[in-house]
């Protein structure tokens, strides 16, 4: 089993709808979670960032964190074109500072 | 400020050549990643310095990949021999990674280099 598991897509959903992106772990000592945003032909930019079990909110997306499941959201509300790109989970331990990635998930936002 | 930079930008290569990549992290910044993207791929780690210590080879995927990090700035990846398979994106990244940081973890990418080994 990886240690982070995430859906590859493609999503397709149309303007202004609710987009939820998910990831599954395995390693119980994740404590820090991060969403990446990645471009065509850029670098991942870091979207939003938990640490431990909850929710975060800024703007439009929310992070969800739920350790007891091993299972990590994000959602994006009244999702534009724009939005379009491969989101990225990522997680680390304290006991190394080496982030696991996921594989990402490409999201369509049809105009 | 300057953000994380990479060279060059592209680069196409004949099978067997050797090739260097190079990153320039955000400067102060203590940690720095190497991470290979294929088509489709996610984020494949290769190789993570942290300050003064022995780098974490753990994701190199033969001994023909290596890494060096001078003076705890500029990094240099080098692959030998390099094989089609080698083809990607190769990626940088920096962070702060120091205790007490808002996020210790978020890390700063690069353009990236995109390989063809022909």
């Amino acid at each position: 089993q990886k240690e982070v598991e995430q859906d590859p897509g493609p999503l397709s959903v149309p303007e202004g709808a609710i987009v939820s992106l998910n990831c599954t772990y395995s390693n119980s000592a994740f404590q820090y979670f991060m969403w990446y945003r990645q471009y065509s032909r850029k670098g991942p930019e870091l979207l939003m960032y938990t640490y431990s079990s909850g929710n975060k909110e800024d703007g439009r997306f929310t992070a969800q964190v739920d350790k007891s499941s091993k299972y990590i959201s994000l959602f994006i509300r009244d999702s534009q074109p724009s939005d379009s790109a491969t989101y990225l989970c990522a997680m680390s331990s304290n006991r190394d500072d080496k982030i696991i990635f996921g594989k990402g998930t490409r999201l369509h936002i049809l105009p | 400020g300057a953000g994380v930079s990479q060279s060059p930008s592209n680069k196409v290569t004949e099978k067997g050549k050797d090739v260097e990549l190079r990153c320039d992290p955000i400067s102060g910044h203590t940690a720095l990643y190497w991470y290979r993207q294929s088509l489709g791929q996610g984020l494949e780690f290769l190789i993570y310095f942290q300050g003064n210590s022995a780098p974490d080879k753990s994701g190199l995927p033969s001994d023909r990949f290596s890494a060096e990090r001078t003076g705890g700035s500029v990094s240099t990846l080098t692959i030998q021999r390099t094989q089609q398979e080698d083809s990607a994106v190769y990626l940088c990244a920096s962070s702060l990674s120091a205790p007490g940081q808002a996020n210790p973890y978020e890390q700063y990418f690069g353009p990236g280099t995109r390989l063809t080994v022909t």
